[in-house]
């Protein structure tokens, strides 16, 4: 596709609840990554991928989040017994190569948890 | 940890002025980004910097690697500028700052 795709857009979920959030990457980028903006709050970096690998998973919030990275593509952002303060907006952007290229960021998946 | 602190928080403007936007860090990176973020919540990448200085039509990002320092500027400010402006550094991990709310007035 043209650009970085996320799905859902919107997420509405209750508490303890798990849920799943996608990104479709720009097709030939090695490089993705993840990252929430709470209400009023700035962006925080979650995880990143080089290929299929994340090496360093020490962004992720708790150990209540994973994500995945399949065929260098698609990855998935799983939330397990989801919790109010996991309510935020999820980020996915791409890049050709980590860390050296400009990043293509996708419009979001808004997750509320009630 | 990486501290990345941006100047100002907050800047109203008359279109046409000349903008500054600042953004320190604490630590040496290899690379820091200049991101705007529309009211929609849309973000676009402006500038990938590591060192020196990038040009992009009305945009100018600088970077000073050794007083780990980069500023945006806005030449002949428009309304449809007005958005938020975040740093952003990369050493071991991506550190954003808190951003800058520009307002171009009319």
């Amino acid at each position: 596709g043209a650009g970085v795709s996320q799905s859902p857009s919107n997420k509405v979920t209750e508490k303890g609840k798990d849920v799943e959030l996608r990104c479709d990457p720009i097709s030939g980028h090695t490089a993705l990554y993840w990252y929430r903006q709470s209400l009023g709050q700035g962006l925080e970096f979650l995880i990143y991928f080089q290929g299929n690998s994340a090496p360093d998973k020490s962004g992720l919030p708790s150990d209540r989040f994973s994500a995945e990275r399949t065929g260098g593509s698609v990855s998935t952002l799983t939330i397990q017994r989801t919790q109010q303060e996991d309510s935020a907006v999820y980020l996915c952007a791409s890049s050709l190569v980590f860390g050296v290229d400009t990043q293509y960021f996708g419009p979001g998946t808004r997750l509320t948890v009630l | 940890k990486n501290e990345v602190e941006q100047s100002p928080q907050n800047l109203t403007a008359q279109e046409g002025e000349f903008i500054t936007i600042n953004c320190s860090y604490s630590v040496g990176i290899s690379a820091l980004h200049w991101l705007q973020q529309h009211p929609g919540g849309g973000i676009v990448s402006l500038f990938m910097l590591s060192s020196g200085k990038k040009k992009h039509g009305r945009l100018i990002a600088t970077i000073n690697i050794q007083e780990k320092h980069s500023s945006l500027h806005i030449t002949a400010s428009h309304p449809r500028d007005s958005a938020v402006y975040i740093c952003a550094v990369r050493d071991d991990k991506i550190i954003f700052g808190k951003g800058t709310r520009l307002h171009i007035l009319p």
